[in-house]
């Protein structure tokens, strides 16, 4: 079946520091991948996605890339301040299938 | 866009009681998911519905059951609580084909004691 593994957390950092999240993925078919993030109290956010294998999604200075010949769909930001604290879900969903499939997330600090 | 907009935020419930949440959709979006995400774990997939059917279901047990509304509005039903359902319940909100990507609600903080 179709699952998502992402790094685990806790994650902290300086700010202004380089930020990399691993997410790899397993589908049967060509899924589209998410990024979403999760403030404090709040629900799911869509940051970015990607619908086809060397796509590049991009909002707020993050990106990631997918790349199908390591099932992966890293989570990059080149400088990160303290409001991207939160917490980070990578998700794939494929058009056949009803569901999204989520990683267990990845906290984020950052400390000024 | 209202976005999607969910009922009550917080919840506490006995065990073997009954619960209704509520999701109001976003504005043409006419297919909604709930999701269950645990403390500390990614969100899973409950149950979709479309036009007021139901269109794929995860792993959970039949005493959780949904409605979807012709207003796109739609509810998350609960029978015998468990103190395992305890869980924050997530709706969301898409148009069919829109590229898969969701609009979520800010969830209902279920506690069972």
């Amino acid at each position: 079946g179709n699952s998502v593994t992402q790094m685990e957390g806790p994650v902290t950092l300086s700010e202004e520091a380089f930020l990399t999240i691993n997410c790899t993925y397993t589908a049967t078919g060509y899924p589209s991948l998410f990024w979403y993030v999760q403030y404090p109290g709040e629900g799911l956010q869509l940051l970015l996605k990607a619908t086809k294998a060397d796509d590049k999604g991009s909002n707020k200075g993050f990106e990631a890339t997918y790349r199908k010949e390591t099932t992966s769909f890293h989570l990059e930001k080149g400088s990160v301040q303290v409001s991207d604290s939160a917490v980070y879900f990578c998700a794939l969903s494929e058009y056949n299938n009803n569901d999204m499939r989520f990683g267990a997330g990845t906290r984020l600090t950052v400390k000024p | 866009e209202t976005g999607v907009t969910q009922s009550p935020t917080h919840l506490i419930k006995t065990r073997g009681q009954q619960v209704t949440l509520r999701c109001s959709s976003q504005s043409g979006h006419n297919t909604v998911s709930w999701y269950q995400q645990a403390l500390g774990q990614g969100p899973q997939f409950i149950f979709q519905y479309y036009r007021e059917e139901e269109n794929g279901r995860g792993n959970f047990p039949p005493r959780f059951s949904g409605l979807q509304f012709p207003n796109y509005s739609s509810e998350l039903n609960v029978n015998a609580l468990e103190l395992d359902d305890s869980a924050l319940y997530l709706c969301a909100s898409r148009s069919q084909g829109n590229g898969y990507g969701y609009t979520f609600g800010s969830g209902t903080r279920l506690t069972v004691v």
